[in-house]
């Protein structure tokens, strides 16, 4: 069956350090992969998404390639700020023949220190 | 648009209570889902519809859980009776092609 897996946190990292959160899928169709992060006290946002193969999701410096021979969809930011600690979900969305299927990641944990 | 609207945004109840969770999807979405999030189980897809119509009710825990949407802009969770496991915060969210998912700010529920 599908699911998602994401690297396990928290994970604490200084300002401007270089971020990597691994996430890798199993799915059975051609999914959608999706990170969102979720600030303390809110809902979950979309930040990026990539529909197909060899796609690269970005937005707010973040990016991610949906890699289709190693099913990775990892997630990267050069250079990070405080105002980016959060808890950062990987997403699948697939919709085989028997109807929409949709999986999240654990979640991990972001804390960034001036 | 206003987003995904959920309320109470907090509700305290004793246990054997019955708590209903309200939720009004974005206009013109199709799919509206709800979860739950733990910090033991993390998030959990607990129901899905798609047109008003519930597609996957896997994840409802038990029989005390059930949700129904009687209209394209309104939904509702309802848990009878409560017990303090129920405690955790509940999320709305909708979709307009069941991919990409608009969330609410969440019901946090405590249940003494």
């Amino acid at each position: 069956g599908n699911s998602v897996t994401q690297m396990e946190g928290p994970v604490t990292l200084s300002e401007e350090a270089f971020l990597t959160i691994n996430c890798t899928y199993t799915a059975t169709g051609y999914p959608s992969l999706f990170w969102y992060v979720q600030y303390p006290g809110e809902g979950l946002q979309l930040l990026l998404k990539a529909t197909k193969a060899d796609d690269k999701g970005s937005n707010k410096g973040f990016e991610a390639t949906y890699r289709k021979e190693t099913t990775s969809f990892h997630l990267e930011k050069g250079s990070v700020q405080v105002s980016d600690s959060a808890v950062y979900f990987c997403a699948l969305s697939d919709r085989p023949l028997t109807g929409n299927q949709f999986y999240f990641g654990t979640g991990t944990s972001l804390t960034v220190i001036p | 648009d206003a987003g995904v609207i959920q309320s109470p945004r907090h509700e305290v109840t004793e246990m054997g209570q019955e708590v209903t969770l309200r939720c009004k999807p974005i206009s013109g979405h199709d799919y509206l889902f709800w979860y739950r999030q733990t910090m033991m189980r993390g998030l959990e897809l607990l129901i899905y519809f798609n047109n008003n119509v519930p597609i996957d009710d896997s994840g409802m825990p038990e029989d005390r859980f059930s949700a129904k949407m009687p209209n394209a802009s309104f939904s509702t969770l309802k848990i009878q009776p409560s017990e303090p496991r129920d405690s955790a915060v509940y999320f709305c969210a909708s979709s307009s092609d069941g991919s990409e998912q608009y969330f609410g700010p969440g019901t946090r529920l405590t249940v003494t």
